[in-house]
């Protein structure tokens, strides 16, 4: 069973459209995060939500615009695609608690052309 | 803000021996965590070993151990017996104690390869 899933695994696409990548988790988790890791293997967070509020929002666009319908999804919308959001995106979870580990998903591979 | 250095961008080691990525991190919490995550190949990121600031005993997990200094601020991770199967890329990442939010920082990664 996968633990945290996000669809699609790859999304190729080009500059100026609108894209989304779901996330969705069961491990009984109440934090979702959103990680953008870049061509240099950099890994930088984006967001986090606790119980579908936001807790962390990152020095991010506005373009991107993270959505949590309840404790087990969270999606990533972005609008007007650009080059420099070519990267691989990881969504991550783990109990609220103070120290927990992330569990992570398999990434989802954005590319535009 | 918190940083995490990892010095070492690439290191490789035989098969069966003793390899240690380091990592050290900046901060002036007293109290934190210490993660080490392995991301092979295949992207996906597993968590490899915990370390809480607060205790003083090194985590170990198997054939992973860390040496946690906390004066010094570093946090190395050693992998004995090393197998093909640890070819990864090894994050360090830092976490202040904050309920709710889990924020992580983490460092650039070191790119091991195991050697047959």
């Amino acid at each position: 069973d996968t633990a945290v899933s996000q669809t699609p695994k790859y999304l190729v696409t080009q500059m100026g459209n609108d894209k989304s990548i779901k996330c969705e988790q069961n491990l009984g988790h109440d934090t979702m995060y959103w990680y953008k890791q870049d061509s240099k293997k950099f890994l930088k967070i984006m967001f986090s939500y606790n119980n579908k509020e936001l807790i962390i929002n990152e020095t991010v666009p506005n373009r991107f615009s993270p959505k949590s319908p309840d404790k087990a999804h969270l999606n990533l919308h972005i609008n007007s695609l650009e080059l420099g959001d070519s990267a691989v995106y990881f969504c991550a979870s783990s109990h609220g608690g103070i120290g927990q580990p992330q569990h992570f998903g398999d990434g989802t591979r954005l590319s535009i052309l | 803000a918190q940083t995490v250095t990892q010095s070492q961008p690439e290191m490789s080691v035989q098969e069966a021996e003793t390899v240690t990525l380091s990592c050290t991190y900046d901060t002036s919490e007293s109290n934190y965590y210490l993660f080490w995550y392995k991301q092979p190949p295949s992207r996906q990121m597993i968590l490899v070993i915990r370390q809480e600031a607060y205790k003083q005993q090194n985590a170990t997990e198997n054939r992973f151990s860390v040496n946690f200094q906390k004066a010094a601020k570093s946090f190395s991770l050693k992998i004995s017996d090393s197998q093909l199967g640890d070819t990864a890329m090894y994050f360090c990442a830092f976490m202040k104690p904050i309920t709710n939010a889990g924020k992580s920082t983490f460092g650039d990664g070191t790119t091991l390869t195991v050697k047959p």
